[in-house]
């Protein structure tokens, strides 16, 4: 069973506007969460992260939001840029030492000029 | 910082022959993580070392996966007998404690 989950697939978005991509979790024991973008043949690049006790982090064009009484976390680029385009992974981490990350199935974002 | 480096990029090998990958870490990371990303999923963790000790293994690692971080350097992904259902990108990951992930390129096997 998928303890993150990426409902959406895909978003396509104009360059300039807001890229809104959702993340939930079941795990209340994740404490961790990161987001990760993948281009094709390439391995994940970290992007931007965010840890239990906050509800929000922003690092330039990206912002993370996690609502825990929701299980839910987003993330929000703006403004969108054709070169955001990428597979966008949520990932989660649980509180014990060395575990490993659980990924999301991923949101393909694609962003036209 | 030269980055996590994998080998090789592509591996193309038939049916039941078998196929060793292997990763250099970013030098001062003492964990090493090794995923499997199939099409249409994100990256499912396999197997994870803490300098050379394998601490932990997935349940998609099965008996045919074998992995080893001898001295607690590189590390090395070997593959008995292989299948086509193993056709993925393999990834390998370095982190030092309280740091975050760097991933490698990867290495995508195909099996025919």
């Amino acid at each position: 069973d998928q303890q993150v989950k990426q409902n959406s697939p895909s978003l396509s978005v104009q360059e300039g506007r807001i890229s809104i991509l959702n993340c939930d979790y079941t795990n209340s024991m994740f404490d961790y969460f990161l987001w990760y973008k993948k281009y094709p043949a390439e391995g994940p690049t970290f992007l931007i992260s965010i840890s239990s006790i906050k509800d929000k982090n922003e690092d330039g064009r990206f912002t993370v939001f996690l609502n825990k009484s929701a299980k839910h976390l987003s993330l929000h680029i703006v403004p969108s840029q054709p070169g955001d385009s990428a597979v966008y992974f949520c990932a989660a981490l649980p509180h014990q030492a060395g575990t490993a990350l659980i990924f999301g199935k991923g949101t393909t974002l694609s962003v036209s000029s | 910082d030269t980055g996590v480096s994998q080998n090789p990029r592509h591996k193309i090998t038939k049916r039941g022959q078998n196929v060793t990958f292997r990763c250099d870490p970013i030098s001062e990371h003492n964990r090493l993580y090794w995923y499997r990303q199939t099409l249409g999923q994100g990256p499912e963790f396999l197997t994870y070392f803490q300098n050379e000790a394998q601490l932990e293994k997935s349940r998609l690692l099965s008996d045919r996966f074998s992995a080893e971080r001898p001295k607690g350097s590189f590390s090395t992904l070997e593959i008995q007998r292989t299948e086509q259902g193993d056709s993925a990108m393999y990834l390998c990951a370095s982190r030092r404690e309280g740091y975050g992930y760097t991933f490698g390129s990867g290495t995508r096997l195909t099996v025919v």
